[in-house]
């Protein structure tokens, strides 16, 4: 079984600060992790991907997370936030072998605000 | 514009009437998603097919809930005798093959009042 918390349902910073999002999962599987973004009213884009490889990822929009194994963690940071960031970001895990479907369990979210 | 589209992106119902919404994937992606989004919460997965076949249904897809795709292609998402309850955006997703990345829609909200 996998499952993924989200520590942290509204985060809030000021423009310019750093952006730090929480997400640990659970796997009992070796896992890929996903972050994607949900403006509103609109569908999920994604951010970023761990399948394995390095383990700092970096993403689009200057967004990069570090998958930590020993800590199960894989937050999200950005080193300087933007207004425009303001969104709803979501942490998922999947099965990474094994005959998994390959489906997305997603984590219930962080709103993130962004401050001027 | 070749990403997932959904249609309708707006539906609002009366209780009991059925409803159904379609999912054209990204061109040649095998494998297509459907998951149901309620406020506040993040996508639960309904049900996933690759091509044509239905691989796995959630234990959330009630017997209201049919979803097909026929040719391997767009795929129909029905809801029969719908419930205040059914009230969500319904995201269809597609990817090509197991590993790769999946692309979400813009999702259909759904009203039932």
């Amino acid at each position: 079984a996998q499952s993924v918390t989200q520590l942290g349902s509204h985060v809030s910073v000021s423009e310019g600060a750093l952006v730090l999002l929480r997400c640990n999962y659970s796997s009992s599987v070796p896992p890929y992790l996903f972050w994607y973004v949900q403006y509103p009213n609109q569908g999920l884009q994604l951010l970023l991907k761990y399948t394995s490889a390095a383990t700092l990822v970096k993403g689009i929009n200057g967004f990069e997370a570090e998958f930590k194994k020993s800590e199960t963690s894989f937050h999200l940071t950005k080193p300087s936030a933007h207004m425009s960031d303001a969104a709803e970001y979501f942490c998922a895990v999947s099965a990474s072998y094994g005959g998994a479907t390959n489906k997305l369990i997603f984590g219930t979210g962080t709103l993130l605000a962004v401050q001027p | 514009d070749t990403g997932v589209s959904q249609d309708p992106r707006h539906k609002i119902t009366k209780r009991g009437q059925n409803v159904t919404f379609r999912c054209d994937p990204i061109s040649e992606h095998n494998r297509l998603y459907w998951y149901r989004q309620t406020l506040g919460q993040g996508p639960e997965f309904l049900t996933y097919f690759q091509n044509e076949a239905q691989l796995e249904k959630s234990r959330l897809l009630s017997d209201r809930f049919s979803a097909e795709r026929p040719k391997g292609s767009f795929s129909t998402l029905e809801i029969q005798r719908t419930e205040q309850g059914d009230s969500a955006m319904y995201l269809c997703a597609s990817s090509l093959g197991e590993g790769n990345t999946i692309y979400f829609g813009e999702g259909s909200w759904l009203t039932v009042v």
